[in-house]
């Protein structure tokens, strides 16, 4: 089955920093993968996707960016803000395995003000 | 509300018991999905349904774990003669097929 790994597991940056976590997988038959922010005690919410056919992603300080042939792909947060503190989640999933995702571990991102 | 809503949000249970947990995914969405989460662990995929019909089950769903989805519409999860190791979010999630998946507030079991 598919195998997702995340790194770090903690990232502590200034506001105003670039904070950047990548993900490994390992089914090439993933095709798309999803970014979710988890604030504690609350639900997993998607804040960013990419699909297989595409490289990269930007929405607004948010960006994905995909390698295929690697397998890996990564979140870039620009200009942190201490409100983007929160649990950061990769998953990778695929239309073959019916959309079910496989989640990394987290990485707790802190922003200090 | 139209998100995804689940039921109880808190469970404390004795060990040994039975407990069951109840998901509205949102209601055009007819994939639903169940993951149990750890502290400090992502989402595990536990089992999906695709309208009534439950297709896959994980390997992590032993035999006292059951799902149903009798209409298409809500879920339940059912977990028989609890044990302290069952201890987790169950987290409820619903999607069109090959969309974005939405979660719902989540169940926390606690099994004393």
């Amino acid at each position: 089955g598919e195998n997702v790994e995340q790194h770090p597991s903690t990232l502590s940056v200034q506001e105003g920093d670039s904070a950047v976590i990548k993900c490994t997988y390992s089914d090439s038959a993933s095709n798309y993968f999803p970014w979710y922010k988890q604030e504690l005690g609350k639900r997993p919410q998607l804040i960013i996707d990419i699909r297989s056919n595409v490289g990269e992603k930007k929405d607004q300080r948010i960006a994905v960016t995909l390698n295929k042939t690697a397998k890996h792909f990564s979140l870039h947060i620009t200009e942190t803000q201490p409100e983007d503190s929160a649990v950061y989640f990769c998953a990778a999933s695929s239309n073959t395995n019916a959309g079910k995702s496989t989640f990394g571990d987290g990485t707790t991102l802190t922003v200090k003000p | 509300d139209t998100g995804v809503s689940q039921n109880p949000r808190h469970k404390i249970t004795k060990r040994g018991q039975n407990v069951t947990f109840r998901c509205d995914p949102i209601s055009e969405h007819n994939r639903l999905y169940w993951y149990r989460q750890t502290l400090g662990q992502g989402p595990e995929f536990l089992t999906y349904f695709q309208n009534e019909a439950q297709l896959e089950k994980s390997r992590l769903l032993s035999d006292r774990f059951s799902a149903e989805r009798p209409k298409g519409s809500f879920s339940t999860l059912e977990i028989q003669r609890t044990e302290q190791g069952d201890s987790a979010m169950y987290l409820c999630a619903s999607s069109y097929p090959g969309y974005e998946q939405y979660f719902g507030p989540g169940t926390r079991l606690t099994v004393t």
